[in-house]
């Protein structure tokens, strides 16, 4: 089945440099996809999320863009902060049947360095 | 608000012994899902609930049971425990199929 997908399984970035963190998605029915934040030992956290007919979404400090030619999501951290520091996971609603769920990418680690 | 409470946050099992995990949500949320998390994974869905008294299957239900007598818990069972069962479970809710709330999950070890 098509799942989502992420570029790169970690990620290390300056504090106080911007972040960029990019998943791959191949269902072109999916309509809506959210970044989730996972810090180590807690449950994931909703950072921010798009429908399909955007391109573009901000945040406190995140943006979410959707280029849905070449299926691909990122999400920008603008100022990276020790805090940042966990694994993003970005999620899309598989429309299939009845049924609506969140598919989930295996995530990316991203450490901030001082 | 407490939002999503999972008990218990640790626990081995022996294999073959069952047990629940519980989940309650204080939010009114009709959607409750529970998912396992292996290692260096994402999340997948074992079973969901769209509200009382209805559940469905996810992408791993097997080895699994769900109920959902009441809005604000949805209970996982584990019957006879395998050690594939050895995982990270969380337990969330939402009031629609989109925004998520999570609890802060239950480190299972099946031995």
């Amino acid at each position: 089945g098509e799942s989502v997908g992420l570029h790169l399984p970690t990620l290390s970035v300056q504090e106080g440099d911007n972040s960029i963190i990019n998943c791959a998605y191949s269902n072109s029915a999916s309509d809506y996809f959210i970044w989730y934040k996972q810090e180590s030992g807690k449950g994931p956290q909703f950072i921010i999320d798009i429908r399909s007919n955007m391109d573009k979404r901000q945040g406190q400090r995140v943006t979410v863009l959707l280029n849905k030619t070449v299926k691909h999501l990122s999400l920008q951290i603008a100022a990276t902060q020790p805090g940042d520091s966990a694994v993003y996971f970005c999620a899309e609603i598989l429309s299939s049947g009845s049924a609506r769920q969140l598919t989930f990418g295996s995530g990316t680690q991203l450490t901030v360095l001082p | 608000n407490a939002g999503v409470t999972q008990t218990p946050k640790f626990r081995i099992l022996k294999i073959g012994q069952s047990m629940t995990l519980q989940c309650a949500q204080d939010m009114n949320h009709n959607y409750m899902y529970w998912y396992r998390q292996d290692p260096g994974m994402g999340l997948k869905l074992i079973y969901y609930s769209v509200g009382a008294g209805i559940t469905d299957k996810g992408e791993v239900p097997n080895g699994y049971n769900v109920s959902r007598s009441t809005t604000e818990d949805f209970p996982l069972r584990l019957e006879l425990a395998a050690p594939s069962q050895t995982s990270v479970y969380f337990c969330a809710s939402s009031y629609g199929y989109e925004k998520l709330f999570f609890g802060s999950g239950t480190q299972l070890s099946v031995l």
